[in-house]
């Protein structure tokens, strides 16, 4: 069975800082996606970015981007400029191979901004 | 509606007593899915709709829990003679179809306290 561990029960940044969540995961299959999840007090997951694993490019979406480590199985968030609006949980989850649809989720980041 | 909808928001309910949560998807999404999340935990998937049929369960917990849905419309997840382990938000997300290329927009949850 594939798991998601997030070693960091909670981070904290400061506003225009930069701050990286570290992921790692666990599979035996070479096609899988990855992906970051915030969800904010309103309990709303939100997808912030998404890696398909055959592409080596790391993903990238405005001022969060990921370090996919393919053969590390390790999967981090890098969020730039950190806004007040970024404090939240934040989730890492795990889709295997076609025909999956099942996420595998991680226990969570709690980030906090300082202004 | 814009986006997945879901209620009742807070449901506090007494051991023994069964529970209704509803969801009303995402307008045109065939694929609907239930998951639990428990105090300082990540999503753990309950069930799967594709259209109004299951054809996965796998992860209910009991045969306590059960789930319906009419035609590519609202579901309903209900539990029977409610036990205190089942405190938790009940999160439902809807996809235009199950596969995981297709992201999973997550409504705002219900927060269950079995008392």
């Amino acid at each position: 069975a594939q798991t998601v561990t997030q070693s960091q029960p909670e981070m904290s940044v400061q506003e225009a800082e930069t701050v990286t969540l570290s992921c790692t995961y666990d599979t035996s299959e070479s096609d899988y996606y990855l992906f970051w999840y915030k969800q904010p007090p309103s309990r709303q997951m939100i997808l912030v970015i998404r890696q398909e694993a055959y592409k080596q490019q790391n993903a990238t979406e405005n001022r969060f981007s990921v370090n996919f480590q393919k053969a590390a199985k390790s999967f981090s968030l890098k969020i730039s400029d950190s806004q007040l609006g970024d404090a939240a949980m934040y989730f890492c989850a795990y889709v295997s191979g076609a025909g999956s649809y099942q996420l595998t989720f991680g226990k969570g980041t709690k980030l906090s901004v300082i202004p | 509606g814009a986006g997945v909808s879901q209620s009742p928001s807070n449901k506090v309910t007494e051991k023994g007593k069964d529970v209704e949560l509803r969801c009303d998807p995402i307008s045109g999404h065939t694929a609907l899915y239930w998951y639990r999340q428990r105090l300082g935990q990540g999503l753990e998937f309950l069930i799967y709709f594709q259209g109004n049929s299951a054809p996965d369960k796998s992860g209910l917990p009991s045969d306590r829990f059960s789930a319906e849905r009419t035609g590519e419309s609202v579901s309903t997840l209900t539990i029977q003679r409610t036990q205190q382990e089942d405190s938790a938000v009940y999160l439902c997300a809807s996809s235009l179809g199950p596969s995981r290329v297709n992201e999973q927009f997550f409504g705002p949850g219900t927060r269950l306290t079995v008392l």
